[in-house]
C-alpha cells in the first residue's frame, strides 16, 4: 500500500474484553513503532520493533499491554481486560531506516479505542 | 513522559502573516522532528533537524535548532488557511535515538 494502514479504524468494548488493534506498515519499512495520543497530547511512545524484534516496550503502561510482529511486517498490538482508562488513539508509525541519524517517521491513521 | 513544551499552546493569526512555534526540550538529541496534525487526521512528517544542524528550510518553513538552550523554532511564512493544525516537536535522544518523544503541540489557526 501507499501508507501505513491501522484495523479497526474505531474499536468500541466493554470494560474487561481483550483488542487486538493491527498494524500494516510501508512495504519495506525495517522500524515498527506504537504510539498512544490522548485528546489534545502530543502521542506518547510504547514500543518498537527492528524487523520482528522488539527493541524498546519501555513505554507499553503495564503487563496488560503487549505487541508482536513475528514476521517482520505486519504488527499487533493486544490488551487484554480493557479498563476505560486504555481509551485512546492508538497509532502505529514505520520508517525505512534503523539508523539513529536519520528515522523520519510515517504515521497510520490510528485506531480509535473507547472502552466502556 | 514528554520531553519537549512547544510555546505557545495556542496560536491564532491572518492568512498571509507569519507564524512562529517554540519547543524546549531537556536532555541531548540526536535529531529534532517537527509534525503536522490536521484535525481528525493524521500526523505527518514536516521536517528532521539534527543535532549538528542549526538551520534548515523546506519550502514555506524554516526550522532552527540551538542544542546549547536546547531549543527549537518552526517558522511558517505566508501563512494559508490549510495550515491550520496542531504542530509538534518530537526529540530523537542520542541514547535510543528511534524512539521519538514528543511535546503537547502548538494549535495553529489561520484566520482568512
Amino acid at each position: 500500500g501507499a501508507g501505513v494502514s491501522q484495523s479497526p479504524r474505531y474499536k468500541v468494548t466493554k470494560r474487561g474484553q481483550d483488542v487486538a488493534l493491527r498494524c500494516d506498515p510501508i512495504s519495506g519499512h525495517v522500524s515498527l513503532y506504537w504510539y498512544r495520543q490522548a485528546l489534545g497530547q502530543g502521542p506518547e511512545f510504547l514500543t518498537y520493533f527492528n524487523y520482528e524484534a522488539q527493541q524498546d516496550k519501555s513505554g507499553l503502561p503495564n503487563d496488560r499491554f503487549s505487541a508482536e510482529r513475528p514476521e517482520g511486517s505486519i504488527s499487533t498490538l493486544t490488551i487484554q481486560r480493557t479498563e476505560q482508562r486504555d481509551s485512546a488513539m492508538y497509532r502505529c508509525a514505520s520508517s525505512l531506516a534503523r539508523l539513529a541519524g536519520d528515522n523520519e517517521q510515517f504515521f497510520g491513521p490510528g485506531t480509535r479505542l473507547t472502552v466502556l | 513522559s514528554q520531553q519537549g513544551e512547544e510555546d505557545p499552546q495556542a496560536l491564532s493569526i491572518q492568512e498571509g502573516e507569519n507564524a512562529t512555534m517554540n519547543c524546549s526540550y531537556k536532555t541531548s538529541i540526536n535529531n529534532l522532528q517537527w509534525y503536522r496534525q490536521n484535525s481528525g487526521r493524521g500526523l505527518v512528517h514536516l521536517i528532521l533537524i539534527r543535532s549538528n544542524e542549526r538551520e534548515k528550510h523546506s519550502g514555506r518553513l524554516r526550522v532552527t535548532l540551538d542544542t546549547s538552550k536546547k531549543s527549537s523554532s518552526l517558522l511558517i511564512t505566508a501563512s494559508r488557511a490549510a495550515d491550520t493544525a496542531s504542530y509538534f516537536c518530537a526529540t530523537a535522544k542520542i541514547q535510543g535515538a528511534q524512539k521519538l518523544v514528543f511535546g503537547q503541540g502548538t494549535r495553529l489557526t489561520i484566520n482568512p
